[in-house]
């Protein structure tokens, strides 16, 4: 099956400092991702999202960049804040294959007050 | 409004025994998806709903999981004869249409003794 991966499993930040967690995925014919954030005991609340046709898209504090070129997904948080701690996810679709989802590993964010 | 719901939140199955989880989408979502995850991944997809549609089963393990939802809300995701690899968080999701943003419920832990 095709794989979304994540280069780090775990990342520590500093309390007002910015946040970058990154996802590499294989499929080219991907066209829709999602940046999903955990925390524990709940379930994977949404983020952002960004479209294949996009290559930047910026919420509040959050920022998804998408390059297509090296299938490369990343997701920075500004300012980032302790509620930011928990595990985030990059979530994949791939049209052809289905509605569904596939999901990372996942990176654990400890932001240090 | 409400988002999406799921029950029971935990449920200690002793090897053998059947369970049913129940889940209760945001109301007017057309898809509905049901993911398991282990500890430490990242969600992996059972079955895809649209509506009362069961359209994609392709990621259930085994004949032992069924999946239903019979008048296009709630679903059931049933585990007969419960194995200890069945232990994991329970995912469901919806989303208003197809290849759209999903919105996750809190899950249900399920352990199997």
């Amino acid at each position: 099956g095709e794989s979304v991966g994540l280069h780090l499993p775990t990342l520590s930040v500093q309390e007002g400092d910015n946040s970058i967690i990154n996802c590499a995925y294989s499929n080219s014919a991907s066209d829709y991702f999602i940046w999903y954030k955990q925390e524990s005991g709940k379930g994977p609340q949404f983020i952002i999202d960004i479209r294949s046709n996009m290559d930047k898209r910026q919420g509040q504090r959050v920022t998804v960049l998408l390059n297509k070129t090296v299938k490369h997904l990343s997701l920075q948080i500004a300012a980032t804040q302790p509620g930011d701690s928990a595990v985030y996810f990059c979530a994949e679709n791939l049209a052809s294959f289905g509605n569904q989802f596939y999901f990372g590993t996942g990176t654990s964010l400890t932001v240090i007050p | 409004g409400a988002g999406v719901s799921q029950s029971p939140r935990y449920k200690v199955a002793k090897r053998g025994q059947d369970v049913a989880l129940r889940c209760d989408p945001i109301s007017g979502h057309v898809s509905l998806f049901w993911y398991q995850q282990a500890l430490g991944q990242g969600p992996e997809f059972l079955t895809y709903f649209q509506n009362e549609a069961q359209l994609d089963k392709s990621g259930l393990p085994s004949d032992r999981f069924f999946a239903e939802r019979p008048e296009g809300s709630v679903s059931t995701l049933k585990i007969q004869r419960t194995q200890q690899e069945d232990s994991a968080v329970y995912l469901c999701a919806s989303s208003l249409g197809e290849v759209e943003t999903q919105y996750f419920g809190p899950g249900t832990r399920l352990l199997v003794l």
